[in-house]
């Protein structure tokens, strides 16, 4: 089984600043996806970012991007030019390949990140 | 707003009630995806519907089932509730389940059992 690593539990950064959220996983799969979501206080699952293993360009969204580490397994998210709104609690997350039935996501236990103004 | 909805917002009921919690999908989305978001468990996968069928099974308790209907919006059942039961349920929806498919989540339907 597939299992995602969050050793962060909380981060803060300087407004304007740049941070890095970690992000380690397992699997013995080649092909999958993996997501960065966002859950501020309203509580609802934001998509951040998302990145299929067989690329090897990593992904951009504006101020977010990634830097995934297919041989290390790992998959960081930067956010650069933080600002308040970017505060929330962050949730990597697994999705194996393309056969039909492992759609799931498995997710880590989340980084709660923090904005100073 | 991600175009999946869930019904209701909040939900208060007693030890070893029965309650429903609805989720529409998006416009066009094919599958419907449960999760369980509490303290102690995270977030953790329940069940797949794809097309009215279930596609997949996580850590679904058997006292919990769902369906999916022909207008595809889902339905979640869970009975005789415990105080574990305690959660937020979220729905996710994805057009297909094939490929980069993407899951949306609809804004949960937080639990709470007393």
């Amino acid at each position: 089984a597939q299992t995602v690593t969050q050793s962060q539990p909380e981060m803060s950064v300087q407004e304007a600043e740049t941070v890095t959220l970690s992000c380690t996983y397992d699997t013995s799969e080649s092909d999958y996806y993996l997501f960065w979501y966002k859950q501020p206080p309203s509580r609802q699952m934001i998509l951040v970012i998302r990145q299929e293993a067989y690329k090897q360009q990593n992904a951009t969204e504006n101020r977010f991007s990634v830097n995934f580490q297919k041989a290390a397994k790992s998959f960081s998210l930067k956010i650069s030019d933080s600002q308040l709104g970017d505060a929330a609690m962050y949730f990597c997350a697994y999705r194996s390949g393309p056969n039909f039935g492992n759609e799931k996501l498995t997710f880590g236990t989340g980084t709660r990140l923090t904005i100073i103004p | 707003d991600s175009g999946v909805t869930q019904t209701p917002k909040h939900l208060i009921t007693a030890t070893g009630q029965r309650v429903t919690l609805r989720c529409s999908p998006r416009s066009g989305d094919l599958s419907v995806y449960w999760y369980q978001q509490s303290l102690d468990q995270g977030l953790q996968f329940l069940i797949q519907y794809y097309n009215g069928e279930e596609r997949a099974k996580g850590n679904i308790l058997e006292r919990f089932s769902a369906q999916q209907f022909p207008d595809l919006h889902s339905e979640l059942n869970l009975s005789s509730l415990e105080l574990g039961d305690s959660a937020l349920y979220f729905c996710a929806s994805s057009v297909s389940g094939r490929g980069p498919d993407t899951q949306y989540f609809g804004p949960g339907t937080r639990l709470t059992v007393l």
